[in-house]
């Protein structure tokens, strides 16, 4: 089935970096852009970003411009999000997302969500 | 950049009886890109209703989307005991996508 599998929680000092992966299955990967949203506890949805799998092509979120990196690799259908300068406002649930072309971009599929804690 | 704002924040209500959520935008765009999610605690986000008024796969249809221009809403014809989350509304048309800040479904 059409599915996200994110990698697992993070425990990062402020400063650091963290990186967390998405592996898509059960579609072609190359055809749906991929979005990634946060979630500080207790708080509601960020949008952080977009990548297009096929071309590499990004946009960000302003509040993210020069911290936030996002990669992908279609040998292994994964999609990587690095952010970087971390502080302790970062710390939330990390949600990479499909955005279905035939909905107009709509986002149907959700991994799991990745919990990064930003903690000295 | 594009406001959703939702109302009420929190809704206290009955199973079997009838949800009317709020989505308010700051600007017109076209309902062509307005979608709605349902989100249980520990859970990611469901997508329940896109384009304003289709509803995504497998989505009972007591959830109807309606709206245009400005102003749009999500409803829930007869609750069931599932159905008491937290809602989002979100706009895909213009960058920055975002979204609301929420409703919060409560059992009354």
């Amino acid at each position: 089935q059409v599915q996200l599998v994110q990698s697992g929680p993070e425990v990062k000092k402020p400063g650091a970096s963290v990186k967390v992966s998405c592996k898509a299955s059960g579609y072609r990967f190359i055809t749906s852009h991929i979005h990634w949203v946060r979630q500080a506890p207790g708080q509601g949805l960020e949008w952080m970003g977009i990548i297009n799998p096929s071309t590499g092509s990004t946009i960000y979120a302003q509040n993210f411009q020069g911290r936030v990196t996002m990669t992908r690799d279609t040998s292994t259908s994964t999609v990587n999000m690095e952010l970087n300068s971390l502080r302790s406002e970062d710390t939330a649930v990390y949600y990479c997302t499909r955005a279905n072309s035939a909905w107009g971009g709509a986002l149907d599929i959700w991994g799991q969500g990745t919990m990064v804690t930003v903690s000295s | 950049e594009f406001v959703l704002t939702q109302s009420p924040g929190t809704l206290s209500l009955s199973p079997g009886e009838r949800a009317t959520l709020s989505c308010r935008a700051s600007q017109i765009f076209s309902s062509t890109y307005l979608a709605w999610y349902q989100q249980k605690p520990g859970q990611a986000p469901r997508l329940l209703i896109y384009g304003a008024s289709s509803r995504a796969t497998g989505i009972p249809d007591r959830f109807s989307g309606s709206g245009s221009g400005t102003d749009f809403s999500l409803t829930i014809s007869r609750l069931e005991p599932e159905d008491f989350a937290v809602y989002y509304c979100q706009q895909y048309n213009n960058w920055p996508r975002t979204f609301g800040q929420g409703t919060k479904l409560e059992i009354k």
